[in-house]
């Protein structure tokens, strides 16, 4: 089945305390990016990767890292998570090119007390 | 202004009707334009493309793009409870690479 598995799913932590979100996708696609999605804001772009080891900030870069080392695999990375990032994560994943459809992930909903 | 605008609602239809959401955006040179549906807690599904002027139509589903008004609407035909959730506008701006998306209009089927 193509899909895109995102783990943990539920992760409640503390300030300053390092975590990372795996991100993994079965369909051999080049494109792979991270949002978060917030009430009246929307789903807003951290990074994206066009492929291995190329990656870019998004719309809100700051405070987050990402990888590529491997095609299927993109890793969100807290360094230092702090309260202003408890938010629902989406990974997603395509093809690249005009309307090539992003699959989603099932989101990470992440508290940081 | 935000890029991209969407009425947040809840916009109610009764069983059978026609729903119609709206979304604008700022980017005059926007070139590809997206709808999302996504479910409560779930993540989000696209469920029409579209790149040119005019309509374009898949099942109950028709978008329209109309670039010199700058909106891009969605219309779904015969609406069932089953279409009660919320739908993300996503345009892919000029020179850039990623989706900005709506706020989403949360969409209420009452049976």
């Amino acid at each position: 089945e193509a899909q895109v598995t995102q783990n943990p799913r539920y992760l409640i932590t503390v300030t300053g305390k390092k975590l990372t979100v795996t991100c993994s996708q079965n369909m051999n696609h080049e494109y792979m990016s991270w949002y978060r999605q917030d009430p009246g804001l929307g789903l807003r772009q951290i990074y994206y990767s066009m492929n291995v080891e190329v990656t870019d900030k998004g719309d809100v870069p700051e405070g987050y890292k990402v990888s590529r080392k491997e095609k299927r695999n993109f890793p969100l990375i807290l360094e230092s998570p702090s309260p202003n990032q408890t938010s629902l994560y989406f990974c997603a994943s395509s093809f690249p090119g005009q309307g090539r459809e992003q699959y989603f992930g099932p989101g990470t909903r992440l508290t940081v007390t | 202004q935000k890029e991209v605008e969407q009425n947040s609602g809840p916009l109610s239809v009764p069983e059978g009707a026609i729903a119609s959401l709206n979304c604008t955006y700022s980017d005059r040179g926007s070139q590809s334009f997206f709808w999302y549906r996504q479910y409560s807690g779930k993540s989000p599904e696209l469920i029409m493309s579209i790149y040119s002027n005019g309509d374009k139509e898949d099942g109950r589903f028709t978008a329209q793009l109309n670039k010199a008004s700058q909106y891009v609407s969605l219309l779904i035909r015969d609406s069932q409870p089953s279409d009660s959730a919320t739908y993300l506008c996503a345009v892919k701006g000029t020179g850039r690479r990623a989706l900005t998306f709506g706020s989403g209009t949360r969409l209420q089927v009452q049976p």
